[in-house]
């Protein structure tokens, strides 16, 4: 099974910040990274498909790079509804594995 | 966008097996790939499975045998049957899209919660 370590796990930043999350792979993945924003009490959202494709009605401000082992999720500008964690998933091998969430908070 | 409904919150005593459904809006059933995912209360996604197009189905190491998928195109419904249920399955259950070209989970359903207890 693949693996994916996110870091930080955890994060404050204040509004109009920038932010990285890095999610690296335990094995060559390509560009079969997606990124995920999972808030409380609502339904996980795709961000990000192919490592760096942005997912319609996603605002700009989301952007993803990486490929082979090593993925990251920036988000500039930041504003207070960004409050969420944030999960990598791999899409090259089954199982689907998920990286272990990023919670960032706005302070 | 595609609709993703689930059926409702159930709670189960341990042994016990329920089945979750979730149909999906429109004309766009027979055209996705749905896949299963659960949350466990403070814990992260964890994949459970998918059910391809014509029904086949790969399941995750530690749901096999226990958990089965599958989907009736008549009703445009996708299920999930969970069996011998431990106070460990207590998690939300989401369905997902998957149309293939994105290779993500594209439209996710709201959710079902599972609660096992006795």
């Amino acid at each position: 099974d693949i693996q994916l370590t996110q870091s930080p796990s955890s994060l404050s930043a204040s509004v109009g910040d920038s932010v990285t999350i890095t999610c690296r792979a335990s094995q060559n993945m390509r560009t079969y990274l997606n990124w995920y924003q999972v808030k409380p009490g609502k339904v996980p959202k795709l961000l990000i498909y192919d490592a760096s494709s942005l997912q319609s009605g996603v605002p700009s401000r989301f952007s993803g790079s990486g490929s082979g082992t090593n993925f990251a999720l920036t988000i500039t500008s930041l504003q207070p509804e960004d409050s969420a964690t944030y999960f990598c998933q791999q899409s090259y091998s089954t199982p689907h594995t998920f990286g272990q969430g990023t919670n960032l908070e706005i302070k | 966008q595609v609709q993703v409904v689930q059926s409702g919150a159930e709670v189960k005593k341990p042994g016990a097996s329920v089945k979750v459904s979730c149909k999906v809006g429109g004309n766009t059933f027979r055209g996705q790939h749905i896949h299963w995912v659960r949350q466990a209360p403070g814990q992260g996604l964890e994949w459970i499975g998918w059910i391809n197009l014509t029904g086949g189905t790969i399941y995750a190491q530690k749901f096999l045998g226990w958990v089965t998928m599958t989907r009736d195109t008549s009703t445009n419904t996708a299920y999930l049957d969970l069996s011998r249920l431990t106070s460990d399955d207590t998690a939300v259950y989401y369905c997902a899209t998957d149309g293939g070209r994105l290779h993500a989970f594209e439209v996710w359903g709201q959710g079902t919660t599972i609660t096992v207890s006795s």
